[in-house]
């Protein structure tokens, strides 16, 4: 059971926009941490995608993109691509349980 | 360019100890934490603790309290991990990252798979 609660799974067509949530509480997220989010390509370690709740390293593209609100945070990406599909996770800070938190992660397929 | 190199995979039998080690290049050290993170077949990322390479300092994540030991070798640039008391549900891919609070972990080593089996 992870402390920040993501979907199993989404799902969207080509160039549709979906959003992956990740829901914490006031010890982590609604506390004001930090919430990063990383893509997990099968088979690979995983990436940085976003920082600081909406900052995007070099070379990501601006069709990914976070938000935060309360105790939760989301991840949006536009216009879906075939290359898009993979696990996604977020990850905060917590003051009363494990310093750094992750969500379950989010399986994206793109259909 | 920044890298996390990490050692080859491991197979070890219950109870015994592995231990797995991430050398960068390409970036200082001393300047980020070292989170290690590991990942069981099929399942998600688990935060396993990290160490500031600057002071040794380290925290990890209750679970592990007792059987993890990271260190580091500032000299040359190389973080290590040690799992103790190895179980089955140890068996996983251990990645090493480097991390600030600010920016996340911005940089992963290749994962290095350790299986536990008898």
């Amino acid at each position: 059971q992870s402390v920040l609660t993501q979907p199993p799974s989404v799902s969207g067509a080509p160039g549709q926009r979906v959003t992956i949530s990740c829901t914490g509480s006031s010890s982590n997220i609604g506390a004001g941490y930090d919430v990063h989010w990383y893509q997990q390509l099968p088979g690979t370690a995983p990436k940085l995608l976003i920082y600081g709740i909406n900052n995007r390293p070099s070379g990501v593209p601006d069709r990914f993109s976070g938000s935060k609100s309360g105790t939760s945070a989301s991840l949006a990406i536009t216009g879906l691509q075939a290359d898009d599909e993979a696990d996604y996770y977020c990850q905060s800070y917590d003051s009363s349980l494990s310093p750094v938190v992750f969500g379950g992660g989010t399986k994206l397929t793109v259909l | 360019q920044v890298q996390l190199v990490q050692s080859g995979a491991e197979v070890k039998k219950p109870g015994a100890s592995v231990k797995v080690s991430c050398k960068a290049s390409g970036h200082i050290l001393t300047g980020y934490y070292v989170h290690w993170v590991r990942q069981a077949p099929g399942q998600g990322l688990e935060w396993m603790g990290r160490i500031n390479p600057n002071s040794g300092g380290t925290i990890s994540e209750q679970k592990f309290q007792g059987r993890v030991t990271m260190t580091r070798d500032t000299s040359i640039s190389t973080a290590y991990m040690e799992l103790s008391r190895l179980r089955s549900d140890d068996t996983a891919v251990y990645y090493c990252a480097r991390g600030s609070y600010s920016s996340g972990c911005d940089y992963w080593g290749q994962g290095t798979l350790v299986t536990v089996s008898s």
